[in-house]
């Protein structure tokens, strides 16, 4: 079966565009996350979704962040008027339970690199 | 708040070598334990986990003990190899959350030579 899949692997923007990151996750995984890594940093936590809904989006860094999951499967992250701060490494994982159980494992996509001129 | 510490790389090995890659962690309640490799060119994957104080866990030669008494978690490996060079982040779920989301390190970049 196929893993947590992200694209595009690579993504240069100039400052101000809109970007649209998309993730696949591993079908039927309810959960599902996003991170961001920053260069020679560990991932951060941005979102959650269990399913369609969005349960927590505290790690969001700003309203220019969205993420959506309408379906309860495929997820996009939006980052609107990006700037040079927003350049990093973005994961999506996902989790085949509730984040609520406790040790439940979350798989990770490559990531997409996104850089922002 | 929740944080989780490691000790910074890179760390350079001779094949065979014994490795130790610190970390700690700062959580309320009783959090669940991971390690993550993230092999060059590749995705974060799971290396081990433990899930209650005392539990030891373990995978690909690989071992890490949930101390609650000192909130550790230190990767430990006997004879590293060549193909062990990655980096390793450390991280947990809070245990007490309505939702657990990864809290991690910043990552121990490890090179094994020949």
């Amino acid at each position: 079966g196929a893993g947590v899949s992200q694209s595009p692997r690579y993504k240069v923007a100039k400052r101000g565009q809109d970007v649209a990151l998309r993730c696949d996750p591993i079908s039927g995984h309810v959960s599902l996350f996003w991170y961001q890594q920053a260069l020679g940093q560990g991932p951060e936590f941005l979102t959650y979704f269990q399913n369609e809904a969005q349960l927590d989006k505290s790690g969001l860094p700003s309203d220019r962040f969205f993420a959506e999951r309408p379906e309860g499967s495929v997820s996009t992250l939006k980052i609107q008027r990006t700037q040079q701060e927003d350049s990093a490494v973005y994961l999506c994982a996902s989790s085949s339970i509730p984040s609520t159980v406790l040790g439940n494992e979350q798989f990770f996509g490559p990531g997409t690199r996104l850089t922002v001129l | 708040g929740d944080s989780v510490t490691q000790m910074e790389g890179p760390v350079t090995l001779s094949e065979e070598a014994f490795l130790t890659i610190n970390c700690t962690y700062t959580a309320t309640g009783y959090p669940s334990l991971f390690w993550y490799v993230q092999y060059p060119g590749e995705g974060l994957q799971l290396l081990l986990k433990a899930t209650k104080a005392d539990d030891k866990g373990s995978n690909k030669g690989f071992e890490a003990t949930y101390r609650k008494e000192t909130t550790s978690f230190h990767l430990e490996k006997g004879s590293v190899q060549v193909s062990d060079s990655a980096v390793y982040f450390c991280a947990f779920y809070p245990g007490e959350a309505a939702v657990n989301k990864l809290t991690f390190g910043g990552g121990t970049r490890v090179l094994v030579k020949p």
